[in-house]
């Protein structure tokens, strides 16, 4: 079945430990998304790759990268997690249209120690 | 700007009973499609239903049925019958066509639904 992977599902790594969540699908979608969502909060988009074009959102932090290697993965990189940063992480694919559906992988939860 | 509301942060119904999710929405663009999302306990968000601003017939699927109204910017989510499964947070968003390259959906609080035996 088509899909969105996401691993690993539960990541813990200390404060200040660069960590790297993995995103993949087979749906051939032309955008990833990531979401960071924390407890009782809707989701909250911090970038999103539309085929090679990284699109970054105005307020999030600087501590948060991404790279899209090929059209099946992408990455979130944390550079210095804080113990604010753990938190769910949700990746999402879409096809190209600003009104197409937005597919979820069953998300990362991240803990930071 | 685009905002969706949902005001029902929990509900608590006993199975069997039905349950009516409320969504209001705003939006200032004339194509707009609007979404409903489940996500149980285990995290993932499960896509529901999409529908777009121009097709307002109400939809049914199973025990979900949707009522969409232009009139009162609303998109309402019933569940008939519930079952303790359909324990989860029910997000409401909404996309609209103007947003430049890809979707951007705009969240709901979410509605906490909690279905006892």
């Amino acid at each position: 079945d088509a899909m969105v992977i996401q691993n690993p599902r539960y990541q813990v790594t200390q404060f200040g430990k660069p960590v790297t969540l993995s995103c993949s699908q087979t749906l051939n979608h032309n955008v990833m998304y990531w979401y960071q969502q924390k407890s009782s909060q809707a989701p909250k988009l911090l970038f999103h790759y539309y085929d090679k074009d990284f699109n970054n959102e105005a307020d999030t932090p600087d501590n948060f990268q991404s790279r899209r290697p090929n059209t099946s993965f992408c990455f979130l990189d944390i550079r210095s997690p804080g113990l604010g940063d753990a938190a769910m992480y949700l990746c999402a694919t879409s096809w190209r249209q600003p009104t197409d559906t937005q597919y979820f992988g069953p998300g990362t939860r991240l803990t930071v120690l | 700007a685009q905002k969706v509301t949902q005001a029902q942060t929990e509900i608590s119904v006993v199975e069997k009973e039905d349950v009516t999710l409320d969504c209001v929405y705003e939006t200032r663009d004339t194509t707009y499609y609007l979404f409903w999302y489940k996500q149980p306990p285990s995290g993932e968000l499960v896509f529901l239903i999409r529908r777009n601003s121009f097709d307002e017939q109400n939809e049914i699927s199973g025990r979900y049925s949707w009522n969409f109204q232009k009139s009162t910017s609303s998109f309402n989510f019933t569940i008939t019958a519930s079952q303790v499964v359909d324990s989860a947070v029910y997000f409401c968003a909404l996309s609209e066509r103007n947003t430049g390259t890809a979707s951007k959906l705009t969240f709901g609080t979410g509605t906490r639904l909690q279905v006892t035996l």
